[in-house]
């Protein structure tokens, strides 16, 4: 079967680096996307690794080792606006994204 | 601009009846897809199409049913029969068939069951 598994919650604090993990087990693999949700609203792109290591993009990379089948996302100097629901999704073999559950990541100040 | 626009953002029905969700997108997307999403949960694949005039069943199809007559169109109807309609639901859309297929969403409809 296919099987996406992130952490359900993470606390962190403001200005801090925090490391969300996923790892992933699909029918194929074409490309490993995050996503971030604010609760009530759409999801948004953040990355997309279809090659081992990692993508840096401000504040936020994204790491991926496919022999592992695993991913990170890394955001650093939280913020209080990054309180949000992360999303790991996998393209599979047929192309379509296989979606995590999501990790609800909460910033205190 | 180019995107995906839902409507309504709030809709509100009785027991019993069957309500149409609206999906427009103008990205010249061939691939669209409808999904429900429960309160602290992940996305679910209701159903998917990736042609004008083809459609798939998701994981969780009962209940639901789609039409794709035009390519910038894709409206999901929630039946009577679905058990627990109450959920936010999410339209996508994509390219097709290629190694990088990024979904782009559209506002999403919060839909409650009175």
């Amino acid at each position: 079967g296919q099987n996406i598994d992130q952490p359900t919650e993470m606390t962190a604090t403001e200005g801090a680096i925090v490391q969300i993990n996923c790892t992933y087990q699909t029918s194929g693999f074409n490309g490993l996307f995050w996503y971030q949700q604010h609760a009530g609203e759409a999801p948004t792109f953040l990355s997309y690794n279809v090659l081992d290591g990692l993508e840096e993009k401000g504040r936020f990379s994204s790491f991926l080792s496919r022999s592992k089948g695993y991913s990170y996302l890394l955001l650093k100097e939280l913020q209080m606006k990054d309180s949000a629901s992360y999303l790991c999704a996998v393209g599979d073999s047929n192309y379509q994204l296989i979606w995590g559950a999501g990790t609800k990541l909460i910033i205190k100040p | 601009d180019g995107g995906i626009t839902q409507s309504p953002k709030y809709l509100f029905r009785k027991e019993g009846q069957n309500v149409t969700l609206s999906c427009e997108q103008n990205l010249n997307h061939d691939a669209m897809y409808w999904y429900r999403q429960d309160p602290g949960q992940g996305l679910r694949l209701i159903y998917y199409s990736q042609i004008v005039n083809d459609f798939q069943k998701g994981d969780i199809a009962e209940g639901y049913s789609v039409s794709r007559e035009k390519k910038e169109s894709f409206p999901l109807t929630v039946t009577s029969a679905q058990k627990n309609p109450t959920a936010f639901y999410l339209c996508a859309s994509s390219t097709r068939g290629e190694l990088y297929n990024e979904q782009f969403f559209g506002p999403g409809t919060r839909l409650t069951v009175l």
